[in-house]
């Protein structure tokens, strides 16, 4: 068990419209990061949150947005969703500090895209 | 920019015998590197991680990796395969320097056992 927890764990979206998925972390994890897995490739970053602020993203567009609270929880949200947005989506989180950190995946939350 | 590639995208081997899984990275500065297992239907569990202590680092169920900078080469290695081996094997390069860490993945290698 790593303590970090997604859901839903599956879900069914039309294209145009939009998904929030969910992440709770362990406690005292400061940095929550998201990553999409399309079927047969390796995660990619989409971005990463360190104290409830973005500080880091990857290749993706303004569509995948996000928030991390207080609780240590977060969301990924996707507006618009298209065909290709179909992926497993892993939530990932640690306590960062100087000396280094270790990340901790979900299970993930399988979107698919009709 | 960061980057790794692994060399095989499937693997298959017998029960009981040796495991090799081939990384090679490119980095601008020392790495931190990772391997990764992903079982079906399963999230992702470090099997172990390199970060500029000793070159050969120990992970668990006795899987091991050597860093050789002159190779700019991480491979996975285990001297006995079991059929719970069988799985996708992620080799990955951390974006160092930033408050967290963005891991870069390698494509995956398919690990399968036969006994």
């Amino acid at each position: 068990e790593t303590g970090v927890t997604q859901s839903p764990t599956h879900l069914i979206k039309t294209r145009g419209q939009q998904v929030t998925l969910r992440c709770s972390s362990q406690s005292g994890h400061n940095t929550v990061s998201w990553y999409q897995q399309a079927l047969g490739q390796g995660p990619q970053f989409i971005f990463q949150y360190y104290r409830e602020e973005e500080n880091g993203r990857g290749n993706f567009p303004p569509r995948f947005s996000g928030l991390q609270f207080p609780n240590y929880s977060s969301e990924l949200n996707v507006n618009a969703l298209e065909l290709d947005d179909s992926a497993l989506y892993l939530c990932a989180s640690s306590l960062w500090s100087p000396s280094g950190n270790t990340i901790y995946f979900g299970e993930g939350s399988w979107l698919t895209v009709v | 920019a960061q980057s790794v590639t692994q060399l095989d995208s499937h693997v298959s081997v017998s029960e009981g015998t040796p495991v090799l899984l081939r990384c090679n990275y490119s980095s601008s500065y020392s790495p931190s590197l990772f391997w990764y297992v992903q079982h079906p239907n399963k999230g992702l569990q470090l099997l172990l991680k390199y970060t500029s202590a000793a070159t050969l680092v120990k992970g668990i169920n006795g899987f091991e990796a050597e860093f050789k900078k002159s190779e700019t080469s991480f491979h996975l290695t285990k001297p006995s395969a079991h059929m719970s081996d069988a799985a996708e094997y992620f080799c990955v390069v951390s974006d160092r320097g930033k408050a967290g860490t963005a891991l870069i993945f390698g494509k995956g290698t398919t690990l399968s056992v036969s006994s």
